[in-house]
């Protein structure tokens, strides 16, 4: 089946440095790829679309110049949080859907602490 | 834009009870409807799913029942297991790859041995 990979699996930086997530459809193209947050014990929010070749679409509350989305392929979009601070601890899941199917498939997730 | 309730955020059964989550959701044009089980740190992982132009679908111990008019769909868990215990999300969307999936809250499922 169809396969999204995300790295890296976890990581630890200091307050004020950028951390870059990436998101890959391994066996397929995807012109959209969604990225979520996911708080302890919360539900995984939507906080933008990735949209292959233009601008990413940010839900309302999220900082576009916070969190960069870059969608340069077919196969890649990426997340970078730009000037960490520890409230930006949280679980970020990205995911994809095949063309012409409906099932979502997730990456494994990126748990990212900021000290 | 969609919101799905779910509920109860909480579920304790025994094992080999019957466990059922419940979900509505707001935006009529929504007809993709799938469950997910996610355990702690990992990757939502899907369970069963549903489109709207079915009322119930079934596979071994899992079901899903969707009632349209009244926009509510639930997830039913037969013969519950220990290894059944997880955090269940029910979500919604439109049948296209452009639409993200909007998540309930959650159910933490603890099945006691």
């Amino acid at each position: 089946g169809a396969v999204v990979s995300q790295h890296p699996s976890r990581v630890i930086c200091k307050s004020g440095t950028s951390v870059k997530i990436e998101c890959r459809s391994l066996d397929f193209q995807a012109t959209t790829m969604f990225w979520y947050r996911q708080f302890p014990k919360q539900s995984l929010m939507l906080m933008a679309t990735s949209n292959e070749g233009s601008k990413a679409t940010y839900e309302q509350g999220v900082e576009k110049d916070k969190f960069l989305i870059n969608h340069a392929s077919l196969t890649l979009s990426t997340l970078t949080v730009t000037s960490a601070h520890p409230e930006d601890s949280s679980f970020y899941i990205c995911s994809a859907r095949r063309p012409g199917s409906t099932e979502a498939f997730f990456g494994q997730g990126t748990r990212l602490t900021v000290v | 834009g969609e919101n799905v309730e779910q509920h109860p955020s909480t579920l304790s059964v025994q094992e080999g009870d019957s466990a059922v989550i419940k979900c509505t959701y707001s935006d009529s044009a929504s007809n993709y409807f799938p469950w997910y089980k996610q355990e702690l740190g990992k990757r939502p992982q899907l369970i069963i799913d549903i489109r709207s132009n079915v009322g119930e679908k079934k596979d071994q111990r899992i079901a899903v029942t969707l009632n349209k008019t009244a926009k509510h769909f639930s997830l039913h868990i037969t013969e519950t297991q220990p290894e059944d215990s997880a955090v269940y999300f029910c979500a919604a969307s439109m049948d296209t790859g452009r639409r993200a999936l909007t998540f309930g809250s959650g159910t933490r499922l603890q099945v006691q041995p």
